[in-house]
């Protein structure tokens, strides 16, 4: 079974541009969640998504924007990117409708450098 | 809203010495808690759980034990080896989310 599957793995833009990341979630996860991880502040919650529908977002700029499609792909993009946007972008799925009790699988990241 | 906060690192260890990472939460209720090891290069992965109070979640080696009357859920492993450096995360859900500890950063030296 295939897991999370995060594109680009790498990739360096210069500031002002913007950039779109791409998430396959594991066959049958209909939950999708975006985080950002970095030295100083960890990791922090972007938004989460479940059958198309943006459930929750974190405390992010309006620069930041996800969505999600029918066949539970997700989508994030950022624009007009500024240094301090440099970090690891992980995408998690979740097969249960919430995460209370349910297990994140995560994907290896999509790692952004800002220059 | 509800957290956890963990013990920072870094921690450096030898090979076959006892590791514990203390994490302590705060929250309405009692929410399920997670351990999450995120290797070299690699997403995060679900090391164990708890979904309730008195529950031991166990999983190579590492245990935790869900205690409400310390609000903790430390992490401990009797005997740890070098492909057990990694950083690791304590998490509790949240809204339709997981929010993480700072992770605790763990080197093991041959």
């Amino acid at each position: 079974k295939a897991g999370v599957t995060q594109t680009p793995r790498y990739l360096i833009k210069t500031r002002g541009q913007q950039v779109t990341l791409s998430c396959s979630p594991i066959s049958g996860h209909r939950s999708v969640s975006w985080y950002q991880q970095t030295p100083g502040q960890g990791l922090q919650f972007l938004f989460e998504y479940f059958s198309e529908t943006q459930r929750n977002k974190g405390n992010f700029p309006g620069r930041f924007s996800g969505r999600q499609f029918s066949n539970s792909r997700s989508e994030m993009n950022v624009s007009t990117l500024e240094l301090g946007d440099s970090a690891l972008y992980l995408c998690a799925s979740s097969l249960v409708g919430t995460i209370v009790a349910g297990e994140l699988f995560f994907g290896e990241g999509s790692r952004l450098t800002v220059l | 809203g509800d957290s956890v906060t963990q013990m920072e690192g870094p921690v450096t260890l030898s090979e076959e010495a006892f590791l514990t990472i203390n994490c302590t939460y705060t929250a309405t209720g009692y929410p399920s808690l997670f351990w999450y090891v995120q290797y070299p290069g690699e997403g995060l992965q679900l090391l164990l759980k708890a979904t309730k109070a008195d529950d031991k979640g166990s999983n190579k080696g590492f245990e935790a034990t869900y205690r409400k009357e310390t609000t903790s859920f430390h992490l401990e492993k009797g005997s740890v080896q070098v492909s057990d450096s990694a950083v690791y995360f304590c998490a509790l859900p949240n809204d339709y989310k997981l929010s993480f500890g700072a992770g605790t950063t763990v080197t093991v030296r041959a």
